[in-house]
């Protein structure tokens, strides 16, 4: 089956730096996307990666190794909007998206 | 503004009821999916339909039926439902295109089954 980890809870300050680490293990790969949901809300995608790299979007980042089965999501600036769920997903067919837990943020003032 | 709408937003249910969610996507894509989200767990694919065609069935019991009428809708009926079916339904759509195909979420009917 598919295996993707995150941590379940990070916590920062306004204005810091927090780097979310997804693992995965997969049977095949076809890209890996980032989303953000607020409590209550629909995931809204924030970031797609299918080659090694790093892919920059403003105050977001995110980092893949294919090699290593590793991404990571960088929230630069936290802002108090930022406080959400963040969620790792992994392609690994034409259709089918493998989500892991997610990883809630809060930032505090 | 979303792109992608669920009806309705809340329900609550006995588990000898039978109801259904609504999703709508308005923006010209050709693959919908159903997900269901429970607390602490990460989103479950439950059904892809490409072009009004079921194309992923993830061992979903049979008390979820999907039904995709045109490429804009798509439901999910349920009948005889247990209270661990209580969770989030989601609904997505994509273009269906090569790269990046992202994935574009509704809202989400909130489910409680009593």
């Amino acid at each position: 089956g598919q295996n993707i980890d995150q941590p379940t809870e990070m916590t920062a300050t306004e204005g810091a730096i927090v780097q979310i680490n997804c693992t995965y293990q997969t049977s095949g790969f076809n890209g890996l996307f980032w989303y953000q949901q607020h409590a209550g809300e629909a995931p809204t995608f924030l970031s797609y990666n299918v080659l090694d790299g790093l892919e920059e979007k403003g105050r977001f980042s995110s980092f893949l190794s294919r090699s290593k089965g590793y991404s990571y999501l960088l929230l630069k600036e936290l802002q108090m909007k930022d406080s959400a769920s963040y969620l790792c997903a992994v392609r690994d067919g034409d259709y089918k998206l493998s989500f892991g837990a997610g990883t809630t943020v809060t930032v505090r003032a | 503004e979303t792109g992608v709408t669920q009806t309705p937003r809340h329900l609550v249910m006995g588990m000898t009821n039978k109801k259904s969610l609504k999703c709508e996507q308005h923006l010209g894509h050709n693959a919908m999916y159903w997900y269901k989200q429970s607390a602490k767990k990460p989103l479950e694919l439950m059904f892809v339909y490409s072009l009004e065609e079921r194309v992923e069935n993830n061992s979903v019991p049979s008390r979820f039926s999907p039904e995709c009428p045109n490429s804009s809708h798509l439901f999910l009926h349920l009948h005889t439902l247990q209270p661990e079916d209580s969770a989030l339904y989601l609904c997505a759509s994509s273009p269906q295109r090569q790269g990046q195909e992202t994935q574009y979420f509704g809202p989400g009917t909130r489910l409680l089954v009593l």
